[in-house]
This record gives structure tokens, C-alpha cells and sequence, in this order.
């Protein structure tokens, strides 16, 4: 049972454009989600987060936005840069509770020159 | 560099062995936790703890156990080893024991069963 779920397993994105990063969830318990940032041979990077209070957070050129009826959450990246070719994973937990972080599959970006 | 120590970063042994993995948290951080990382899987959260006591506990296997010691390190040991136990095993680290306390990652270590 996958409670948070990357549909996309991939996505190419030319530099410069924008990067729009989908996941869903379907525990109504989750209250706080995050993203982080793999690179190939080192751990998940925490980039960006949101509580259920608020629907959108900004952070320089990464933005997070919160559907909480769609149970939905996009995190967008603009500008596009090469260094942001990694995989990118959902979290989901329920604030306030100690931290069992539930992770989506992960999508694979891939910023092309 | 996260700050965040795990040990070894690679591991072959057998089916039916036992090994322990190693994490150091980073300087000052009380609560360590650890994910599996299977080959077809994202994350899975196995166990936390904080401050040496076992705060949060995921679907964790009976054949794995973890502790805390008192100098904040943690182990996690995996026995009765089986082909599937394959995966990258991370730990994380974070100040605080709830889930907004941002968690820092180590590099992993991959453990393979042969």
C-alpha cells in the first residue's frame, strides 16, 4: 500500500525552462511533506518543505505547492540548471509525531543543455 | 559532506550471516534514524531512536535490531541474512526527535547478499 506516490518515474526538462514535480498521498494523516534530492552515491539532500497550514513555500528557485483536497503536491524548479539533474523524492509525515518519514518512489530529472 | 558518518559504505556477505552497519549522527544531533533502500522500492523507514531510547518504529524486521550507545552512535544489526535483505541502507540524523526537525542524510551503506 502506497501511501505517497510519484507517478512519473522520470522527466527530461531543457535548461532554463521550468521543472514541475508531481506526487500524491492518500493518508489524510499527513501533514507535512518535503523534498529532497539525490545525487547517484550520496544520501537524500532535504531542498524544500510544507506544512498543511500553508499551501505554497518558496525557497530561491524552488517552490512547493499543497492541493490538501486533491491531496496533492507539485514542487517546481525555476530556472532549470544542469545541477539539478538528480532524483527527487516525496515525504510525507504527521507533524507533531516523531519522524517516520514515508517516501514516494523518487522521479528522475534530467535537465538537458 | 552532511555530516552524517555511516560505516562501511559497501558489504558483501552470505545468506544466513549476520552484520552490523554503522552511523555516526552529526555533532550535536540526538535522534538517528534508518531506511532500507531497495532495489524496486523508495525508502522505507525502519527505526528511530533519540537520546538512546527508541523513539518510532517502522516495518522493521524481527531479524534487524538497532541502539543507540551513549556517545549518540548508532548500529544496526542484520541477521539470519537472506537475498532480499539486498538494498541500501541509510541513516539520518536530526537535532530534534519530531518531524519537522530537519534529518541529514549519510551516503548509505549497500549491502550485498549473496
Amino acid at each position: 500500500d502506497q501511501q505517497v506516490k510519484q507517478n512519473s518515474p522520470s522527466l527530461s526538462v531543457q535548461e532554463g525552462r521550468i521543472s514541475i514535480l508531481n506526487c500524491d498521498y492518500t493518508n489524510s494523516m499527513f501533514d507535512y511533506f518535503l523534498w529532497y534530492k539525490k545525487y547517484p552515491a550520496e544520501g537524500p539532500t532535504f531542498l524544500i518543505s510544507i506544512s498543511s497550514i500553508k499551501d505554497k513555500n518558496e525557497d530561491g528557485r524552488f517552490t512547493v505547492f499543497l492541493n490538501k483536497s486533491a491531496k496533492h503536491l507539485s514542487l517546481h524548479i525555476v530556472p532549470s540548471q544542469p545541477g539539478d539533474s538528480a532524483v527527487y523524492f516525496c515525504a510525507a509525515s504527521a507533524l507533531g509525531g516523531a519522524q517516520k518519514l514515508v517516501f514516494g518512489q523518487g522521479t528522475r530529472l534530467t535537465i538537458n543543455p | 559532506d552532511s555530516g552524517v558518518t555511516q560505516t562501511p559504505k559497501h558489504l558483501i556477505t552470505a545468506t544466513g550471516q549476520r552484520v552490523t552497519l554503522r552511523c555516526s549522527p552529526r555533532s550535536g544531533d540526538l535522534s538517528v534514524y534508518w531506511y532500507q533502500q531497495s532495489l524496486d522500492q523508495g525508502l522505507q523507514f525502519l527505526i528511530q531512536y533519540y537520546n538512546g531510547e527508541e523513539r518510532a518504529k517502522g516495518n522493521i524486521l524481527e531479524r534487524f535490531s538497532a541502539q543507540q550507545f551513549p556517545d549518540l552512535h548508532s548500529e544496526l544489526n542484520l541477521s539470519s541474512l537472506e537475498l532480499g535483505d539486498s538494498a541500501l541502507y541509510f541513516c539520518a540524523s536530526s537535532v530534534g526527535w519530531q518531524s519537522n526537525s530537519e534529518a541529514f542524510f549519510g551516503q548509505g551503506t549497500r549491502l550485498t547478499v549473496v
